[in-house]
């Protein structure tokens, strides 16, 4: 079983609905959680970073972290076909000397 | 300005040549790592470097050895390719005292 675990899609959404992502996890260590994007061919680009429990709202995004559960998501309002990418989770801990363990990603598809 | 760059962009090569890929950050960070992403797009931590000091080196053939000349760059030279290291290589920086990482644009190794 992975450290990390993201249902690897791909979701297919129509123009203007809301992309909702999410990863579970096993290590209870981890402090830090950050989401990317990663479009075909590129690097990945960090969209949002949380260290605590709770949401976190950038723009059209928000981060949602539940240390409890070990569950974290990501939303995407009024979504638009240039948020077609995979969306990576990573999380890391201090101790870890911030090495950051990815989830798989999920492929999502905005449809016009 | 590019923030995380690699050179090359695409490397092709045969089995058993030697070849080296180099990153260098402008951001001013002290930590730069190499991640491997393979076929299935699974990102994994290979090194990483603080201040021209490995700080992790995960299960990695010893084919692969990183160099960082100065905080500035790290380098990722690998002996005697063989197919199974055909991947794409990212180059990524950070904070010491941070734990967002920012990714360069990769580079796609193909060993035939």
């Amino acid at each position: 079983q992975k450290e990390v675990e993201q249902d690897p899609g791909p979701l297919s959404v129509p123009e203007g609905a809301i992309v909702s992502l999410n990863c579970t996890y096993s290590n209870s260590a981890f402090q830090y959680f950050m989401w990317y994007r990663q479009y075909s061919r590129k690097g990945p680009e960090l969209l949002m970073y949380t260290y605590s429990s709770g949401n976190k709202e950038d723009g059209r995004f928000t981060a949602q972290v539940d240390k409890s559960s070990k569950y974290i998501s990501l939303f995407i309002r009024d979504s638009q076909p240039s948020d077609s990418a995979t969306y990576l989770c990573a999380m890391t801990f201090k101790a870890a000397g911030n090495k950051l363990t990815f989830g798989g990603g999920t492929r999502v598809l905005v449809k016009p | 300005d590019t923030a995380v760059s690699q050179t090359p962009k695409y490397l092709v090569t045969q089995m058993g040549n030697d070849k080296s890929i180099k990153c260098e950050q402008n951001l001013g960070h002290d930590t730069m790592y190499w991640y491997k992403q393979d076929s299935k797009k699974f990102l994994k931590i290979m090194f990483s470097y603080n201040n021209k000091e490995l700080i992790i080196n995960e299960t990695v053939p010893n084919r692969f050895s990183p160099k960082s000349p100065d905080k500035a760059h790290l380098n990722l030279h690998i002996n005697s390719l063989e197919l199974g290291d055909s991947a794409v290589y990212f180059c990524a920086s950070s904070l010491r005292s941070g734990q967002e990482a920012f990714f360069g644009q990769g580079t796609r190794l193909t060993v035939v």
